[in-house]
């Protein structure tokens, strides 16, 4: 069975708290993904990363840093935590497009509480 | 923004199939109609996919009409287990600058009910 796992299902944190959010999985994907998902607004993509060591912003970057040392891992920080990034943290991996389409898979979410 | 229209609520008697509709009437030629569901407190789990032609899987069945501007999910002996919020995503097949990222609506929380 394939996996998406995350460090926490459940983290507190106080506003200038430096966070760490670890995502890993075990499929040798290339692709990986970090959104944030709130009622109401859906899922947004903060940052993805299609190699290691490579990344990209996704569509709410600010506040957020990505780390991505390992194929298998991919870390999201919260540099100095605030309470609108109160969330849930969903990431998700997919391989490298091969002329076809990939489905994302997804890890079971970190809720994310800064005080 | 999402691309797709879906009702917010719909119910679905236990062991009935449930009709999940989607509306995609901007939909591009090279674009893929996706569904995904969310159990509450869960990550979002991929379902089906599908072009033009109607697909089935071990899980459910997707049925686009001809001019590919709706679809409509199918879970046939729908389980309370299936009770979720269902997303259509519609995205292009290759990866663009974005690799793929989906953009999720607001879906439809379907409940089954015993």
């Amino acid at each position: 069975d394939v996996k998406v796992t995350q460090s926490s299902r459940y983290l507190v944190k106080r506003t200038g708290e430096k966070v760490f959010l670890e995502c890993v999985q075990d499929m040798d994907h290339e692709n990986m993904f970090w959104y944030r998902q709130d009622p109401g607004l859906g899922l947004r993509l903060i940052y993805f990363s299609y190699d290691v060591k490579m990344k990209e912003k996704g569509d709410i970057p600010e506040g957020y840093s990505v780390s991505r040392e390992k194929k298998e891992r991919f870390s999201l920080i919260l540099e100095s935590a605030s309470t609108n990034q109160t969330s849930m943290y969903l990431c998700a991996s997919t391989p490298a497009l091969a002329g076809g389409v990939n489905e994302q898979f997804f890890g079971p979410g970190t809720r994310l509480t800064v005080l | 923004d999402a691309k797709t229209t879906q009702p917010p609520s719909m119910d679905c008697a236990e062991g009935r199939a449930a009709n999940l509709p989607c509306n995609h009437s901007t939909i591009s030629g090279n674009e893929y109609v996706y569904w995904y569901r969310q159990i509450h407190s869960q990550g979002p789990q991929y379902i089906i996919h599908g072009l033009k032609n109607n697909e089935t899987n071990e899980m459910a069945s997707l049925i686009i009409t001809e001019d590919r501007k709706s679809s409509t999910l199918i879970l046939p002996h729908a389980t309370l287990r299936d009770t979720a919020v269902y997303y259509c995503i519609v995205r292009v097949s290759n990866y663009g600058g974005s690799q793929g990222n989906l953009i999720f609506g607001k879906g439809t929380k379907l409940s089954v009910k015993p």
